[in-house]
């Protein structure tokens, strides 16, 4: 099983629709991102939470919200999605220890 | 795949030379650096890091260079081959906690 999780996979969806991005991780790292992909700009940071009570904006965090479940969840929810929201969207886990990110394998989203 | 960067620059390497990917960060105060690898249809994986405080990290066939003086990154992959081909991303936490800032990627293709 993949350490961190993402699901769906793949979502269309239509203008106006709330949507949800879930992310479950077995890392046990206390440490969770959502960013956002487009061709050409990199990985946006969209929200972050450094534990369980511990959630912060991003740099685009404009027509999102997030929800901290448990240390091992993370889950990213469009309330009202829009066509420029369509985009790669990438789930990601870090320790205190260890800088580094380990990354989900994404979830395609398509807003028409 | 999904279309992960259309405008990317793009670095063209026959199969067995050395590549050389470039990058370019903007905060003196950032302290770690990492560069990831990208390939279709998967999320980035982590290669190999650096810290502010060092000039040069080796791992397996790469190489890390950070010159903090023209702030500048490089990532030198000896004897690419095929399994080498795809996005490379720098990323930067720029101080006080750890939040990475990615830069927009380089494509790198291999020719047999």
């Amino acid at each position: 099983d993949a350490d961190v999780t993402q699901t769906p996979r793949n979502r269309i969806t239509k203008t106006g629709k709330r949507i949800m991005l879930e992310c479950s991780q077995t890392k046990g790292h206390d440490r969770m991102y959502w960013y956002r992909q487009d061709p050409g700009l990199g990985l946006r940071l969209i929200y972050y939470s450094f534990d369980v009570k511990d959630i912060n904006k991003g740099e685009i965090s404009d027509g999102y919200s997030v929800s901290r479940q448990a240390q091992a969840k993370f889950s990213l929810s469009l309330e009202s999605a829009i066509p420029n929201q369509t985009a790669l969207y990438f789930c990601a886990t870090s320790s205190r220890a260890n800088y580094g990110y380990t990354f989900g394998s994404g979830t395609r989203l398509t807003v028409v | 795949g999904e279309s992960v960067g259309l405008h990317l620059p793009t670095l063209s390497v026959q199969e067995g030379d050395n590549s050389i990917i470039n990058c370019a960060y903007s905060n003196s105060a950032s302290d770690y650096f990492i560069w990831y690898k990208q390939e279709s249809g998967k999320g980035p994986q982590f290669i190999i890091d650096i810290r502010s405080n060092m000039d040069k990290r080796q791992g397996q066939r790469v190489t890390v260079l950070l010159n903090k003086t023209v702030k500048h990154l490089s990532l030198q992959i000896a004897a690419t081959q095929p399994g080498d081909s795809a996005v490379y991303f720098c990323a930067e936490n720029r101080g006080a906690g750890n939040k990475l800032t990615f830069g927009g990627g380089t494509r790198v293709l291999v020719k047999p």
